[in-house]
């Protein structure tokens, strides 16, 4: 099965400084990227994903790029804020059947100091 | 619209004793899904629905019953409660099909003594 591995485990940076979080999947057919924020208590969020056929994917100050042939795709944080803090989880999803199932990396907890 | 929604937010078991953790979506998805989370190991696929009707193994099934009541509604069953099922748990739900984008509930924390 799909094998995600996600790093770094922990990331702390200055309040407007950059962030990059890193992972890389195993199983060449996966083909959706998402990645996902959980704050304290919470329930995981989508922030932003994407699909096999796309390089790179920008929303304001988060983008995400996919390398194929590598098989690893990386969360870019720009300008963070003391609200990024939370702990982002990065997953690889391949269709089965009438279902996606998602296998998630193990989370990076990122706090930004003030 | 509530979106993913799960009850209860928390609950403690005695080992061996049963429960039903619940389930219930309002965005007319087709897919629902199980996790279990624990610390350093993110979330772990218990059970999924495909449809309505449908339920299939994840990675961690054992000591587990789904039942997919409608396609609103899909209830997690622990049996026979062990201190090793001591965890967070997250139902969430996709379109399917060629829906891609899956949303989380609030969670239930579980412990088990």
């Amino acid at each position: 099965g799909e094998n995600v591995e996600q790093h770094p485990s922990t990331l702390s940076v200055q309040e407007g400084d950059s962030a990059v979080i890193k992972c890389t999947y195993s199983d060449s057919a996966s083909n959706y990227f998402p990645w996902y924020k959980q704050e304290l208590g919470k329930g995981p969020q989508l922030i932003i994903d994407i699909r096999s056929n796309v390089g790179e994917k920008k929303d304001q100050r988060i983008a995400v790029t996919l390398n194929k042939t590598a098989k690893h795709f990386s969360l870019h944080i720009t300008e963070t804020q003391p609200e990024d803090s939370a702990v982002y989880f990065c997953a690889a999803s391949i269709s089965s059947g009438s279902a996606r199932q998602l296998t998630f990396g193990s989370g990076t907890q990122l706090t930004v100091l003030p | 619209n509530a979106g993913v929604t799960q009850t209860p937010k928390f609950q403690v078991l005695k080992t061996g004793q049963s429960m039903t953790l619940q389930c219930a979506q309002d965005m007319n998805h087709n897919s629902m899904y199980w996790y279990r989370q624990d610390p350093g190991m993110g979330l772990r696929l218990i059970y999924y629905s495909a449809s309505e009707g449908t339920t299939d193994k994840g990675e961690v099934p054992n000591g587990y019953n789904v039942s997919r009541l409608n396609k609103r509604e899909f209830s997690l069953r622990l049996e026979s409660a062990a201190p090793s099922q001591t965890s967070v748990y997250f139902c969430a739900s996709t379109e399917g099909g060629r829906g891609f984008k899956q949303f989380f509930g609030p969670g239930t924390r579980l412990t088990v003594l």
